[in-house]
């Protein structure tokens, strides 16, 4: 099994620019979950889907934030547009029951 | 310990030594916990975990110990490797709360010194 894979590892972008980060979560984990980590506010949920529906969205940040799981093994996670204050590392985490297993990571620079 | 500011507590010990991490944890319902390895770049790591009916688990080389009574969760890592060196981060949730349920504490950071 790959794992939870994302891409891409690094983005650097302008403020005001569109980025959006993927997920490809572990085939049969019917959970995806989106977390942002900053040294300041460590790991912090900013949604999840269930069965590829968004189930709680209460930690996304604001209306520049937003994601969606078409299928089972596909996940974005949109800013537009993006400010220096979202730079941070993004994970996409899925989960068998209450074990979340996690992508190595989106590192978003927002110059 | 948990941090409960902005700065990442540490935890610097000798190659070969053990090592205990500690989290205290807040909600008294809480009944399954979780401790994650972060190594430097890559996603947090499933190690071990624990159910409120049990106070000790044992894994390779890794220790779980849960005190109901004052919301205290332990880990123990053993002859401590250099690979050892990572953020170690305690989470929490209750049964029927899932994956979504999870908390977790800030983390903290064991470094090994050769």
């Amino acid at each position: 099994d790959a794992g939870v894979i994302q891409s891409p590892r690094h983005e650097v972008t302008e403020m005001g620019q569109e980025v959006t980060l993927r997920c490809k979560p572990i085939s049969g984990h019917n959970s995806l979950f989106w977390y942002r980590q900053t040294m300041m506010r460590g790991l912090e949920l900013l949604i999840y889907f269930n069965n590829n529906v968004p189930i709680d969205d209460s930690g996304m940040p604001e209306d520049r934030f937003s994601a969606k799981m078409p299928n089972a093994s596909f996940s974005t996670l949109k800013i537009q547009p993006s400010e220096p204050r979202d730079s941070a590392v993004y994970f996409c985490a899925s989960s068998y029951r209450e074990k979340l297993f996690f992508g190595s990571g989106t590192q978003l620079s927002v110059l | 310990g948990e941090s409960v500011g902005l700065h990442l507590p540490t935890l610097s010990v000798q190659e070969g030594d053990n090592s205990i991490i500690n989290c205290a944890y807040s909600n008294s319902a809480s009944d399954y916990f979780i401790w994650y390895k972060q190594e430097s770049g890559k996603g947090p790591q499933f190690i071990i975990d624990i159910r409120s009916n049990m106070d000790k688990r044992q894994g390779q080389r890794v220790t779980v110990l849960l005190n109901k009574t004052v919301k205290h969760l332990s880990l123990q890592i053993a002859a401590t490797q250099p690979g050892d060196s990572a953020v170690y981060f305690c989470a929490e949730t209750y049964s029927g709360g899932g994956a979504d349920g999870l908390t977790f504490g800030k983390g903290t950071h064991l470094i090994i010194q050769p």
